[in-house]
């Protein structure tokens, strides 16, 4: 079964770093483009951050742009996202997850989240 | 950027009725379009891929349909375990988007 895991999470004061990571498995991860989604307390869905296949093309919502880099290790199946310079703001449970290609179609898939809290 | 709609923002429907669930798209996203279901504390559920087709384990109740730019989610005969918030997402392009919800609570 497809699964994606995220870890890295915690409570941490603004201005401080936290790098976040997601382990993929059962699925040929260098294959799909990745993405971290996050969700504020009582809030909708926002997506975050985009990595293409090989790592080389990335992109951001404006409100991590400069702040947040995400990467990937395909020989370790493993996402992650580098947080700097934590805002209040970016408090949120944060997902990552990926669009496979079944032959029923083009499916999301997503991890359980890692929640992030930013906090003096 | 894709702007998804929800409508309404709140649905109040009884327990063994049908519900049904709206979101419009800005621009075409053919077919890809998801359907979430999400409970206090818990991660998105993902109910409906490809605008029609039911994910694994997902009851006969939960349906989709349409494409291009306006999508329905039709949730039949309703049980108590399905009052809770649902989110349209698009994956048609690189740059997906979320509609806002649709709180779904009990009449």
């Amino acid at each position: 079964q497809v699964h994606l895991v995220e870890s890295g999470g915690g409570v941490v004061q603004p201005g401080r770093s936290l790098r976040l990571s997601c382990a993929a498995s059962q699925f040929t991860f260098s294959d799909y483009i990745m993405y971290w989604v996050r969700q504020s307390p009582g809030k909708g869905l926002e997506w975050v951050s985009f990595i293409s296949t090989d790592g080389t093309n990335k992109y951001y919502t404006d409100s991590v742009e400069g702040r947040f880099t995400a990467s990937r290790d395909n020989s370790r199946n493993t996402l992650y996202l580098h947080m700097d310079n934590l805002r209040p703001e970016d408090t949120a449970t944060y997902y990552c997850m990926t669009v496979l290609s079944l032959d029923s179609g083009n499916s999301p898939i997503w991890g359980l989240g890692t929640l992030v809290t930013v906090s003096s | 950027e894709t702007v998804m709609t929800q409508s309404p923002a709140t649905l109040s429907v009884s327990p063994g009725e049908t519900a049904t669930l709206s979101c419009r798209a800005s621009q075409s996203v053919g077919n890809n379009l998801a359907w979430y279901q999400q409970k206090p504390g818990q991660a998105p559920r993902l109910l409906i891929y490809g605008a029609s087709i039911r994910a694994t384990g997902i009851p006969a109740r939960f349906s989709g349909s349409g494409s291009g730019t306006d999508f329905t989610l039709t949730i039949s005969s309703l049980q108590s375990e399905d009052f809770a918030v649902y989110y349209c997402h698009q994956y048609g392009n690189w740059l997906m988007t979320f509609g806002q919800g649709t709180r779904l609570d009990i009449k």
